[in-house]
């Protein structure tokens, strides 16, 4: 089974419109963390947040939040006012108690319109 | 500047030949990974290193090898490339000697076809 599911392949927004991506995770561990990760079209793997599993709190970073729910093993991510430079595919990952390996997902493709 | 080096960034090769992607890291992270993007699946582990010295498979291993004899360096090698082995890889490496996955850094990728 997929440790962890982006259901959307894709999503196309205008730009200022909000945006969330949805990200389901699964494992069996009490203790783990959750990724996020932003890759532009120019290829490159950029790092966005780390969140363990102990908290559930919601971040907020300038335009992103992540909205980190146990209860239904998700952890989703919103860009507000969304702008065309966060056109993206966008990659959320699980590292489980072992720490030995992180597992992705198969991404999110966010296009942003002017 | 720190980080991870790959090479070569492209390559075009035959099947059945042998090759080796190269990873070089100057950050003195503890784990090292190697993963391949393909369209629609995403990433995908081939193969990790937690010291040097050790070695584990990952999700996707058959048809690849890799070494750590040093901290630095976590070369992976197809024996003999198949064309499904046409996909850009990515070595990452991490800090997780504090107990927590630190997060991984990325090299640039090196896109590989298998003819």
């Amino acid at each position: 089974a997929q440790k962890v599911t982006q259901a959307q392949t894709e999503i196309s927004v205008v730009e200022k419109e909000d945006v969330t991506l949805d990200c389901v995770y699964e494992t069996r561990d009490t203790t783990y963390y959750l990724f996020w990760y932003k890759q532009p079209p120019s290829g490159e793997l950029v790092f966005l947040i780390r969140r363990n599993s102990f908290d559930e709190q919601n971040e907020i970073s300038g335009r992103y939040s992540w909205n980190f729910q146990k209860s239904t093993s998700s952890f989703n991510f919103t860009i507000t006012a969304s702008q065309v430079v966060d056109s993206a595919v966008y990659f959320c990952a699980l590292s489980e108690a072992n720490f030995n390996k992180f597992y992705f997902g198969s991404g999110t493709k966010l296009n942003v319109k002017p | 500047i720190a980080g991870i080096t790959q090479a070569p960034t492209s390559q075009i090769l035959a099947a059945g030949r042998r090759m080796t992607l190269r990873c070089t890291q100057d950050m003195r992270h503890n784990a090292m990974y190697w993963y391949r993007q393909d369209l629609g699946l995403g990433l995908r582990l081939i193969h990790y290193s937690n010291t040097a010295g050790t070695t584990g498979k990952g999700e996707v291993p058959d048809g690849y090898s890799v070494s750590r004899a040093n901290t630095d360096d976590f070369p992976l090698t197809l024996a003999s490339a198949v064309p499904s082995q046409t996909s850009v890889y990515f070595c990452a490496s991490s800090d997780s000697s504090g107990g927590a996955p630190g997060e991984l850094f990325f090299g640039e990728g090196s896109r590989l076809t298998v003819l």
